[in-house]
């Protein structure tokens, strides 16, 4: 069965560096989504895309978060710089793609990028 | 706006004891409801799902029904086993393809 892969599973990082995370999506999905998890709560939508476009980025702290699609496939996260507030698990989801089935579409999400920041 | 309200965990059980989970939502239109499930160093699994008034959704034994008389989506388990035991996330979709989640409720089954 295909899955969104995620890397890396866990990282720990200090304040004021950068950290990446990347993601996969499930082959042929053409909408992809960043949440974050802050522990004990449900996730949050950080940012998603319709192929390589960026279709809501309303909740992203652009001033030190970015994330990209290049191509359309993979995706990239990024922080800089880092701060403690930021430890949580980010995950990554994908589906089939606006049109495919609206609201009643199913996510599939890979198993997270746990960071912890010091 | 939209929002998801989940009954408070944890919540700890025997092992083929009967499982609720409380969810109501707060939506406009028609939102489609969503029972996503984590196991423990996991991402989320999607459990059930229900587009309409009075769908039911069902997997694995885990049955859910979308009440839009009370804007509800309660899960139930009718025996639940210890490989049940994991955080559950009820989920609303108001057709705009952003998912919004309730805080989750941890389930602990024990043998």
């Amino acid at each position: 069965e295909a899955e969104v892969a995620q890397s890396p599973r866990y990282k720990i990082t200090e304040k004021s560096q950068a950290v990446a995370f990347w993601c996969d999506p499930i082959s042929g999905h053409a909408t992809l989504y960043w949440y974050r998890q802050i522990l004990g709560q449900g996730p949050e939508l950080l940012v998603q895309f319709q192929d390589e476009s960026v279709v809501d980025d309303s909740q992203l702290p652009k001033d030190r978060f970015s994330a990209e699609r290049l191509k359309g496939v993979d995706s990239t996260l990024k922080i800089q710089p880092a701060e403690l507030g930021d430890s949580a698990m980010y995950l990554c989801a994908s589906s089939l793609g606006i049109g495919q089935g609206g609201g009643s579409e199913t996510q599939y999400f890979g198993p997270g990028t746990r960071l912890l920041v010091l | 706006g939209n929002s998801v309200t989940q009954m408070e965990g944890p919540v700890t059980l025997s092992e083929e004891a009967f499982l609720t989970i409380n969810c109501t939502y707060t939506a406009t239109g028609y939102p489609s409801l969503f029972w996503y499930v984590q196991y423990p160093g996991e991402g989320l699994q999607l459990l059930l799902k229900a587009t309409k008034a009075d769908d039911k959704g069902s997997n694995k034994g885990f049955e859910a029904t979308y009440r839009k008389e009370t804007t509800s989506f309660h899960l139930e388990k009718g025996s639940v086993q210890v490989s049940d035991s994991a955080v559950y996330f009820c989920a609303l979709n108001p057709n705009d393809y952003k998912l919004s989640f309730g805080a989750g409720t941890t389930v602990t089954v024990r043998a």
